[in-house]
């Protein structure tokens, strides 16, 4: 398993403006996801990050609106970038380990006004 | 599209009952796992299940993958108010490491 955390937790931020989230990890990995969850509901991948190459993005979202950063093998950011209160929502980030099993951490709860 | 269908997506009992969320695709998974999130927290993995037919254990909750490798259910055994939260399913394919996620199960077990 790993231990994984966020910062910040959570935020109100105001239109227009953007929102780094950092994802620490107490051990190296290769894969690292980042997910974007409403309260209740199920997770919507946003992008895969691997250490060494270009996130790659799925369909609905684009790197100018969440650039994403994976300088080493402990440690990712996401962007969320011109925020609208449609991007209100819960972020989490997780590490693939042990091939295809998931580890999540805290989440970060943005709220834009 | 890649599917996996939870059901029910939201269930309320009383303490002690008995309850089994469904996930059903027409796709062939290599492995299947089941996650438990609580308010204000990840999904934490309960259980990754592999092979067909395979049934694993962990105290009242009992998982198992089909035999064709394409459903899988949760049955909790007299449940507890600390089995409360959202049971997310979710599904691995060979081809990378991405994983399909059932749409959530919100479970309300109340005292």
């Amino acid at each position: 398993s790993a231990v994984i955390s966020q910062k910040p937790s959570r935020d109100i931020c105001q239109r227009g403006t953007s929102l780094t989230i950092q994802c620490q990890v107490d051990s190296q990995v290769t894969m690292m996801f980042w997910y974007r969850q409403q309260p209740g509901q199920s997770l919507t991948l946003i992008a895969t990050a691997n250490q060494g190459s270009e996130a790659t993005y799925e369909s609905g979202f684009v790197i100018d609106k969440f650039p994403i950063s994976r300088p080493n093998l402990t440690f990712s950011t996401l962007t969320v970038s011109n925020m609208s209160p449609e991007d209100s929502s819960i972020y989490l980030c997780s590490v693939g380990v042990l091939g295809y099993e998931q580890y999540f951490g805290p989440g970060t709860r943005l709220t834009v006004t | 599209t890649q599917l996996l269908e939870q059901s029910p997506q939201f269930l309320s009992i009383q303490e002690g009952e008995n309850l089994t969320v469904y996930c059903n695709s027409s796709s062939v998974f290599s492995s299947l796992q089941w996650y438990r999130q609580e308010p204000g927290e990840g999904p934490v993995l309960l259980v990754t299940v592999v092979t067909g037919g395979e049934v694993k254990k962990l105290k009242r909750l009992t998982f198992q993958f089909g035999d064709a490798r394409k459903d899988s259910s949760l049955h909790i055994t007299a449940a507890q108010p600390g089995d409360t939260g959202l049971y997310l399913c979710a599904g691995a394919r060979h081809s990378n490491y991405q994983l399909i996620w059932g749409a959530g199960t919100k479970l309300i077990i109340k005292p």
